[in-house]
């Protein structure tokens, strides 16, 4: 059982360069969702979501777009790469009971703009 | 807006030792709140989760209360272990909504 799958573990980009990152789970989870961690502020909410064919704004969505694939898949992309989006990417997951479920957790992209 | 802080940032103890990690949160108004466990270069593995209406959640030697009143809970770690040491986050989800809010986290050492 993987869980939550995350593509790539790291990546380097130049500024204004553009990349996706990827994510699967095969939990049959209706929720899915993109934190960003940075040292000493907790976990940012990017974009999440809540069902399949439906998206919603964080806390800290701009510069980002996402895009729900399918019921597994939920992808994060970065249109014009700056350095204060250099970050661990965290996906995650809950259901299918939704709320009151636990969030599962992806094991990171590394992401570093220069 | 909610916020959710831990105290202490950092906590260094010896191996056998009972421990308290605390975390408040500014908006009462919460669906659930869950403690997770953070390793060095990995993503949060979920250690309880508990229910706005309920007091507590035990296990093994993990018991996490909630006081919704106060905007208060703690995760109680017994006998602690060398292989206890790690990044331990807390964090609220929010009423009406999709938003789990998140606190910095407390890095544990246990030292052996």
């Amino acid at each position: 059982n993987a869980g939550v799958t995350q593509t790539p573990k790291f990546q380097v980009l130049k500024t204004g360069q553009s990349m996706t990152l990827q994510c699967a789970q095969d939990m049959n989870h209706n929720s899915m969702y993109w934190y960003r961690q940075d040292p000493g502020m907790g976990l940012r909410l990017i974009y999440y979501s809540a069902s399949e064919g439906t998206t919603d704004k964080g806390e800290v969505p701009n510069g980002y777009n996402v895009s729900r694939l399918n019921k597994r898949e939920f992808s994060l992309r970065l249109e014009s790469a700056a350095p204060s989006q250099t970050s661990v990417y965290f996906c995650a997951s809950h259901g299918p009971q939704t709320l009151d479920s636990p969030l599962h957790f992806g094991n990171g992209t590394r992401l570093t703009v220069t | 807006k909610q916020e959710v802080t831990q105290i202490p940032a950092a906590l260094s103890v010896p191996e056998g030792e009972n421990l308290v990690l605390n975390c408040s949160f500014t908006d009462s108004a919460i669906y659930n709140l869950q403690w997770f466990r953070q390793d060095p270069g990995k993503g949060l593995t979920s250690l309880l989760l508990i229910q706005s209406s309920q007091r507590e959640q035990t296990s093994g030697r993990l018991n996490a209360s909630l006081d919704k009143s106060s905007g208060r809970s703690t995760l109680y770690i017994a006998a602690s272990q060398p292989g206890d040491s790690a990044t331990y986050l807390c964090a609220v989800r929010e009423t009406g909504g999709f938003k789990t809010i998140f606190g910095a986290g407390t890095r544990l050492f246990v030292k052996a």
